[in-house]
């Protein structure tokens, strides 16, 4: 099993639409968790960062199942300009001061007038 | 000015050849990474440094070499150039704290020829 899991997509919407990615990862212990964005292969850029709770920004909601391993973002109300690869971040629990990250492939999204 | 940034941006070298990118950071992030980017491939690490003189292999690491002398300064050279390292190759920094997001420089667009 890889260690970071994503659905490459792609997925394509109607503006306006509601659309949904999910992410599993397979380190129990992992520490954090992020969404990043990555337009055309320029550089990855962070979205969100995922907290245990769940949180909002604005169009767009991250979620984190521990117990399922997995992380979720929601985007509401989809715009042409939210076409992107979205990437999914983990920094696992590793021996020793390690902030390695671990990412995703990445979710192709395309948002259709 | 603040921030991340890698030079050259665009490389064009013979098949061989000795060739290095550099990154610079103005943060003073313990870390720094170096990633590189094919279709179908995603991130993968080619080197990671948790401070100064401190470097670790990543998953890729087999025909580079890094050095850190400098906290903020993160040299990726190719010793021998061959096609199969034709890719986009990004740096990264991030701070040592955990939960911290990393930063992306702009890439480096590579050909080998």
């Amino acid at each position: 099993r890889k260690e970071v899991e994503q659905d490459p997509g792609p997925f394509n919407v109607p503006e306006g639409a509601t659309v949904a990615f999910n992410c599993t990862y397979s380190n129990s212990a992992s520490q954090s968790f992020f969404w990043y964005r990555q337009d055309c292969r320029k550089e990855p850029k962070l979205l969100m960062s995922v907290y245990s709770s769940g949180n909002e920004d604005g169009r767009f909601t991250a979620q984190l199942n521990r117990a399922s391993q997995y992380i979720s973002l929601l985007i509401r109300d989809s715009k042409l300009s939210d076409s992107a690869t979205y990437l999914c971040v983990v920094n696992p629990r590793l021996p020793g001061n390690n902030r390695k990250l671990i990412w995703g492939l990445g979710t192709s999204l395309a948002v259709n007038p | 000015d603040a921030g991340i940034t890698q030079s050259p941006r665009y490389k064009i070298t013979e098949t061989g050849r000795q060739v290095t990118l550099m990154c610079h950071q103005t943060w003073s992030h313990s870390y720094m990474f170096w990633y590189r980017q094919d279709l179908g491939h995603g991130l993968r690490l080619i080197y990671y440094s948790a401070a100064a003189d401190i470097t670790d292999k990543g998953e890729v690491p087999d025909g580079y070499v890094v050095s850190r002398s400098k906290t903020e300064n993160f040299p990726l050279t190719l010793e021998s150039a061959t096609r199969s390292q034709t890719s986009v190759y990004f740096c990264a920094s991030r701070a040592g704290t955990p939960n911290t997001e990393a930063f992306f420089g702009q890439g480096t667009r590579l050909t080998v020829v």
